[in-house]
């Protein structure tokens, strides 16, 4: 089956640094890969589309400029989440869509983000 | 805009009842998904919905497509300890280009 992977699984930073999280399809090509943030007991939101070698789309009132997303190949997507405060704490979780295959996302292990 | 709504927000049943999560649309969806969430895991995609009042099954789990497109039941017959999890419904709207847009997920809890 499709795996995507994404690295760190866990990491804690301090107020001010920059954090940069990887996501990768492991067994196939994406296209396209999307970027998820979820709180504790919360639904996923979309943050932003990433589509390999273009900018990515982002959702209404998430700042381009504090998540950087490159999408540089058919197998890797980053996000970068910049001068990371305490409110961007969260679990971030990318999906990959295999390219030229049907609709079925297939969602990375998450990273969990703790800022201090 | 565009929303996706889901009922109830948990649900605790005792193994063996049966159990019933609903999604509904604010418009007519193109597709809809349905994800597994386990504790500290990630969303598993359960299945697909594309056509208007398509109805699957998988084992003990009978997914539905409303009419409309716009609603979609999960149900779970006769629950065991391993459907313990959260259900997200995930819509798809014409247009949308394989962005999902998650309904806020029913949280499963089942005592033995």
């Amino acid at each position: 089956g499709a795996v995507v992977s994404q690295h760190p699984s866990r990491v804690i930073c301090k107020s001010g640094t920059s954090v940069k999280i990887e996501c990768r399809s492991l067994d196939f090509q994406a296209t396209t890969m999307f970027w998820y943030r979820q709180f504790p007991k919360q639904s996923l939101m979309l943050m932003a589309t990433s589509n390999e070698g273009s900018k990515a789309t982002y959702e209404q009132g998430v700042e381009k400029d504090k998540f950087l997303i490159n999408h540089a190949s058919l197998t890797l997507s980053t996000l970068t989440v910049t001068s990371a405060h305490p409110e961007d704490s969260s679990f971030y979780i990318c999906s990959a869509l295999p390219s030229g295959r049907a609709r079925e996302q297939f969602f990375g292990p998450g990273t969990r983000l703790t800022v201090l | 805009g565009q929303q996706v709504m889901q009922i109830p927000q948990y649900q605790h049943v005792q193994e063996g009842e049966d159990f019933t999560t609903y999604c509904n649309s604010s418009t007519t969806l193109s597709n809809i998904q349905w994800y597994k969430q386990r504790p500290g895991g990630h969303p598993v995609f359960l299945i697909q919905l594309v056509k208007s009042g398509e109805v699957k099954k998988q084992k003990r789990l009978t997914f539905q497509f409303g009419e409309a497109k716009k609603n979609s039941p999960l149900h779970i017959t006769a629950t065991q300890t391993t459907d313990v999890g959260t259900y997200f419904c995930a819509g798809v709207f014409s247009g949308g280009y394989n962005k999902l847009i998650f309904g806020a997920g029913t949280r499963l809890a089942v005592h033995p």
